[in-house]
C-alpha cells in the first residue's frame, strides 16, 4: 500500500501546456521532495518543501506544500520536451524512523513537440 | 555530473555467480542507501548505513549482502541471485539522523540475472 498516493499516474501533453501532478497521504509528513527520474537514470531531486503552505518556485515548475502537511502539488508551466520524465514525490512521515523515505508510485509525464 | 557514482553502470550474471556493485560519494554524507527499482515503479528501500553501521535492513534476502567500508563507500555483494532480482539498484547518500532527509542518487547499476 502506497502512503503517498500520486496522481495522475501517465500524463501526455503538447508543448506549451501546463499540468499538474498531486501527491497525497492521509498521514503527516515532516519534510517532502520531488524528483524527476530518466530512463535508466536515478532520481533527480528537485525541490524539498518543510513548512505547511510553503511554495517554492523552481523556474517554470512551482510545488506547494498543503497546510497540514498532507499533500503536494507540482505544476509545471508551458511544459518543453526536457520536462519528460517520472516525477516522483517522497517524504519522511513523522511516525516513522529516521531513515524510511515513503515514495509515491509516481507520474510519468510526456511532453511531444 | 552526479556526487554519487556507481560502478558497473551494467551487470549481466548467472544465477550461480559472485559478483559486486560499487557506490562512491564525495558529497561528506554519513548515510547512505541502497534502493531497487523496476520498471515503472518507485524505488523501494533495501539497506541503510548511518556512520559506517548498518541501521536499517528491509528484510533483505540473504543473497544481497551490504558492506560499508568508509564512509565514502558502499557496496552490495550478490550471489546465488534470481532472475526476478533483475532490476536497477540505487545507490544514494545523504546526512544522517533527521534533517531534510534530501536524498542524492548515483546514476544506478542495471543488473540482469539469466
Amino acid at each position: 500500500t502506497q502512503l503517498l498516493e500520486q496522481s495522475p499516474q501517465f500524463l501526455s501533453i503538447q508543448e506549451g501546456e501546463n499540468l499538474t501532478v498531486y501527491c497525497n497521504s492521509s498521514s503527516v509528513f515532516s519534510s517532502l521532495q520531488w524528483y524527476r527520474q530518466e530512463p535508466g537514470e536515478g532520481p533527480v531531486l528537485l525541490v524539498t518543501v518543510v513548512t505547511g503552505g510553503e511554495v517554492k518556485k523552481l523556474k517554470r515548475l512551482t510545488f506547494q506544500f498543503g497546510d497540514a502537511r498532507k499533500d503536494s502539488s507540482l505544476h509545471i508551466t508551458a511544459a518543453q520536451p526536457g520536462d519528460t520524465g517520472l516525477y516522483l514525490c517522497a517524504g519522511f512521515m513523522t511516525t516513522d524512523s529516521w531513515g524510511k523515505l515513503q515514495f509515491g508510485a509516481g507520474t510519468q509525464v510526456v511532453v511531444t513537440p | 555530473d552526479t556526487e554519487v557514482t556507481q560502478t558497473p553502470k551494467h551487470l549481466v550474471m548467472g544465477m550461480t555467480n559472485k559478483k559486486s556493485l560499487k557506490c562512491e560519494q564525495h558529497m561528506g554524507h554519513r548515510a547512505m542507501y541502497w534502493y531497487k527499482q523496476k520498471a515503472k515503479k518507485p524505488p523501494e528501500l533495501m539497506f541503510v548505513y548511518s556512520y559506517e553501521k548498518l541501521s536499517i535492513n528491509e528484510s533483505v534476502p540473504s543473497r544481497f549482502s551490504p558492506e560499508c567500508p568508509n564512509s565514502s563507500l558502499l557496496n552490495l555483494h550478490l550471489h546465488a541471485l534470481q532472475p526476478e532480482d533483475s532490476a536497477l539498484y540505487l545507490c544514494a547518500s545523504s546526512q544522517p539522523g533527521g534533517g531534510l532527509g534530501e536524498l542524492f542518487f548515483g546514476e544506478g547499476s542495471r543488473l540482469t540475472v539469466l
